[in-house]
């Protein structure tokens, strides 16, 4: 089955700087990932998504990239702010089994200091 | 609120009893999905429920969980004779046959 690592487990940044984090899975069907923002005690908020088709997708201060040949794929977030502080979990649709479930990363806790 | 919901947001239990929680998916999205996730971790997939049929379980998941989608709308969650290793946040997410899921507040489980 899929399996989806994800470093680093904690990134703290200065205001107005760039943070990236990235992720590896090991499945190339995997052909959906998406990346889930979690800020404490609330419920994953999707941010951004990507399909195996496309390369990079942009959303103002966010975007992904995916490389389908090493299979990883980093979420960089620009002019990171304070409220850009929280946990963010990368996951791969899995595909082999036809649940479409998703497998999680383990998550990276983001600090933006101001 | 249009969104997943779930209920109860906490429970507090003592080991040995049995637990259920209920998830009321987007009107209308077919596929269900629960997830458990404890401190520090990612969701972890626990089952999914395509209508009313439940088509995948967790390996991961002991006898002891079962979960229903009785016409394929809301969706239960029982746990019995609970463990301390049971305490977590459980979430729910549905999705309407796209690849986006939407996930419900969760319900946190403390056993004590």
């Amino acid at each position: 089955g899929e399996n989806v690592e994800q470093h680093p487990s904690t990134l703290s940044v200065q205001e107005g700087d760039s943070a990236v984090i990235k992720c590896t899975y090991s499945d190339s069907a995997s052909n959906y990932f998406p990346w889930y923002k979690q800020e404490l005690g609330k419920r994953p908020q999707l941010i951004i998504d990507i399909r195996s088709n496309v390369g990079e997708k942009k959303d103002q201060r966010i975007a992904v990239t995916l490389n389908k040949t090493a299979k990883h794929f980093s979420l960089h977030i620009t002019e990171t702010q304070p409220e850009d502080s929280a946990v963010y979990f990368c996951a791969a649709k899995e595909t082999t089994s036809g649940t479409y479930k998703y497998i999680f990363g383990t998550g990276t806790r983001l600090k933006v200091l101001a | 609120d249009t969104g997943v919901s779930q209920d109860p947001r906490h429970k507090i239990t003592k080991r040995g009893q049995n637990v259920t929680f209920r998830c009321d998916p987007i009107s209308e999205h077919n596929r269900l999905y629960w997830y458990r996730q404890t401190l520090g971790q990612g969701p972890e997939f626990l089952t999914y429920f395509q209508n009313e049929a439940q088509l995948e379980k967790s390996r991961l998941l002991s006898d002891r969980f079962s979960a229903e989608r009785p016409k394929g709308s809301f969706s239960t969650l029982e746990i019995q004779r609970t463990e301390q290793g049971d305490s977590a946040m459980y979430l729910c997410a549905s999705s309407g046959g796209g690849n986006e899921q939407f996930f419900g507040p969760g319900t946190r489980l403390t056993v004590l």
